[in-house]
């Protein structure tokens, strides 16, 4: 059946570093749709960035991430951490329903 | 803008006892509504997948006897939780959309605390 992966569950980077967070899919459909939502404590997930254009980048509040259908990938990237960047990020692939990955919790520090 | 609004925020119910949740789409055609469960582990499980027109679908290990759902238009849909026992604590989260694949618009949630 479909599925996303999220190798990681946890990141703690430092503030000012590079943020790569992975994501891998795996799917029967030819055009999927993939997402990224971000959760801060507290909060209910919000959308953060989604792509069904195969090698096109898209960007979204400093993060942005390319589908890669060749690798089935779907990483999400930064350039420079925020301390307020600190959250639960799930990458989530779409049909006809919604496949969460397991989520990975991203912990930025000063 | 597209919104949906869910109610109650938090809820706290005895051993046994059922609560009911709503979710209200404003702006757009809620289509389809997926509801979720965040565990204490905060990995997120589907409940079911309600579509306007169409049968709710449960996935495995929750049933309609247990969470028992109404779409019944466009822009509402309803969850119970019947006979809430500890394991079924949690955030509940409604997600709706316009289209299988349009984004996701999710209420707040409601926490479940059962006591």
């Amino acid at each position: 059946g479909d599925s996303v992966t999220q190798t990681e569950g946890l990141v703690t980077l430092t503030e000012g570093l590079p943020v790569m967070l992975n994501c891998t899919y795996q799917t029967i459909y030819s055009n999927p749709f993939l997402f990224w939502y971000v959760q801060h404590l507290n909060e209910s997930p919000r959308l953060l960035l989604k792509s069904f254009t195969d090698n096109k980048r898209t960007e979204h509040q400093g993060f942005h991430a390319t589908l890669h259908k060749s690798s089935s990938s779907f990483h999400l990237q930064k350039s420079s951490a925020q301390l307020s960047d600190s959250a639960l990020y799930y990458c989530a692939l779409s049909h006809y329903q919604l496949i969460w990955g397991s989520g990975t919790k991203l912990i930025i520090k000063p | 803008g597209a919104l949906v609004y869910q109610y109650p925020r938090r809820t706290i119910c005895k051993s046994g006892t059922s609560m009911r949740m709503e979710c209200q789409a404003v702006g757009f055609q809620a289509t389809s509504v997926a509801w979720y469960r965040q565990s204490p582990q905060k990995t997120f499980e589907l409940i079911a997948l309600s579509t306007v027109n169409s049968a709710i679908k449960y996935e495995q290990n929750f049933t309609q006897e247990k969470f028992p759902i109404s779409h019944p238009n466009l822009s509402f849909s309803s969850m119970t939780v019947l006979n809430a026992y500890l394991e079924d604590r949690g955030l509940y989260l409604c997600g709706a959309r316009s289209g299988s694949n349009e984004r996701l618009f999710f209420g707040h949630g409601t926490k479940l605390s059962v006591l």
